[in-house]
């Protein structure tokens, strides 16, 4: 069975500092893991997905096979980056069924 | 394009009822999937319609089922009602079950409470 881990449910970083929030991830197929996030008010939204290999409000994501990983990391954190961030690993073939970690509650401070 | 949208926003019940949940799919969308979001966990897949049909479940009894209609709508319907079944129900709507490039987008949530 796939399973997602994000081992921190909260992580607190000044401005401008870097910042790395974690994903490990369980399949025995081959995995596509993705990055939603969920600003304040409002609803969950893709950030990035490993297949596109682009980086999105400057955060970018390696796929890590051989530590079964997908963290998340941006050099240099802005306060608007504050939010909660689920990584998902997208399972089942001929659906697009998501399974997702816990999440990571990310406060940037001024 | 019109986005995502889910009704009603609350919803209070009680133990034993039944319950209906609706959604209104991405315009251009024909698959639209369910999870079930419990306080201080991720979403959890419930089950995934494609053209009308369930095309995939998660772990979830028979009582949570759903319907799909021709206009891609679709309904979420939880019978005898368990404390534990509190939770934000999200939609998600995807033009096709299976692109790999293609993006579940997410409706805003219906929170139901059952007392």
């Amino acid at each position: 069975a796939q399973r997602v881990t994000q081992p921190e449910k909260l992580l607190s970083v000044f401005k401008g500092a870097p910042v790395e929030l974690k994903c490990n991830y369980s399949y025995s197929g081959s995995p596509e893991l993705f990055w939603y996030v969920q600003y304040s008010r409002q609803r969950l939204q893709l950030l990035l997905r490993h297949i596109s290999r682009e980086s999105i409000k400057g955060f970018t994501a390696d796929l890590n096979k051989g530590e079964t990983s997908f963290h998340l990391k941006k050099p240099f954190a802005q306060e608007e980056d504050s939010a909660m961030y689920y990584c998902a690993l997208k399972s089942g073939g001929s659906n697009y069924k998501l399974t997702f970690g816990k999440g990571t509650l990310l406060t940037v401070n001024p | 394009e019109t986005g995502v949208t889910q009704s009603p926003t609350h919803l209070i019940k009680t133990r034993g009822q039944q319950v209906t949940l609706r959604c209104s799919s991405q315009s251009g969308h024909n698959t639209v999937s369910w999870y079930q979001q419990a306080l201080g966990q991720g979403p959890q897949f419930i089950f995934q319609y494609y053209r009308e049909e369930e095309n995939g479940r998660g772990n979830f009894p028979p009582r949570f089922s759903g319907l799909q209609f021709p206009n891609y709508s679709s309904e979420l319907n939880v019978n005898a009602l368990e404390l534990d079944d509190s939770a934000l129900y999200l939609c998600a709507s995807s033009e096709k079950p299976d692109r790999t490039t293609d993006t579940q987008y997410f409706g805003p949530g219906t929170r139901l409470t059952v007392l």
